[in-house]
């Protein structure tokens, strides 16, 4: 089962906007990744956030974590066409024999019109 | 670095044949993994290999679905006999990560688009 839940399931923006997208996610986690999908293409690991930390950045990626809601946010500033693509929250479930086990939400498809 | 590899990228078959897929993971990364996306969907995991071992399969079909990873590097996952609902793109992934701990950060190979007819 799913254990992350994007929102919005689409976004569609204009070159230079800023981009917003939400992660829930139900059990305690170790971590939480995102992961970008170009289309047709496999995912590639763009960010990852401890549970002890609350913000993270990376170029123009800034991740936000709030353990006590169960919920993520991935920014992207000044957004370009080419960041057109699918983008997905991964967690690592905290404890028990997961092994690094990620569970994937179902994504948000975000259009960047030039 | 080379990253992950895979093959066949695209592969189309008949319900009721069989396939296999095959994935060679970054040098050094104990660490293998096999997903399962269907159109729309995020990656589902279907196995997890730690070196030539099973770690989770859990989410394996076992009735028709299998995987080996021997000698702890190459991999195949195998389906026989394929289902119309088993078209997806089928995703191999590695990661450095031994024991339970560390970040799992991972890394995918492009995927192999299977259409069943």
């Amino acid at each position: 089962s799913q254990q992350g839940e994007e929102d919005p399931q689409a976004l569609s923006i204009q070159e230079g906007e800023n981009a917003t997208m939400n992660c829930s996610y139900k059990t305690s986690i170790n971590n939480l990744q995102w992961y970008r999908q170009n289309s047709g293409r496999g995912l590639v690991h763009l960010i990852l956030i401890r549970s002890n930390e609350r913000e993270k950045h990376s170029g123009r990626l800034r991740v936000t974590l709030d353990t006590s809601k169960k919920s993520s946010s991935l920014l992207i500033t000044a957004s370009r066409a080419a960041d057109t693509a699918s983008y997905f929250c991964a967690t690592l479930r905290a404890g028990g024999t997961s092994y690094g086990k990620l569970t994937f939400g179902q994504g948000t498809i975000l259009t960047v019109h030039p | 670095e080379a990253g992950v590899a895979q093959s066949p990228r695209y592969k189309i078959i008949e319900k009721r044949q069989s396939v296999a897929f095959w994935c060679n993971p970054i040098s050094g990364h104990a660490t293998l993994y096999w997903y399962q996306q269907i159109l729309g969907q995020g990656p589902k995991l279907l196995i997890q290999f730690q070196n030539n071992g099973v770690v989770d399969d859990s989410q394996l079909p076992k009735d028709r679905f299998s995987a080996e990873r021997l000698k702890g590097v190459d991999s195949t996952l195998k389906i026989q006999p394929a289902k119309l609902e088993d078209s997806a793109v089928y995703l191999c992934a590695s990661s450095l990560v031994g024991l339970a701990g560390g970040p799992h950060e991972q890394y995918f190979g492009p995927g192999t688009r299977l259409t069943v007819t």
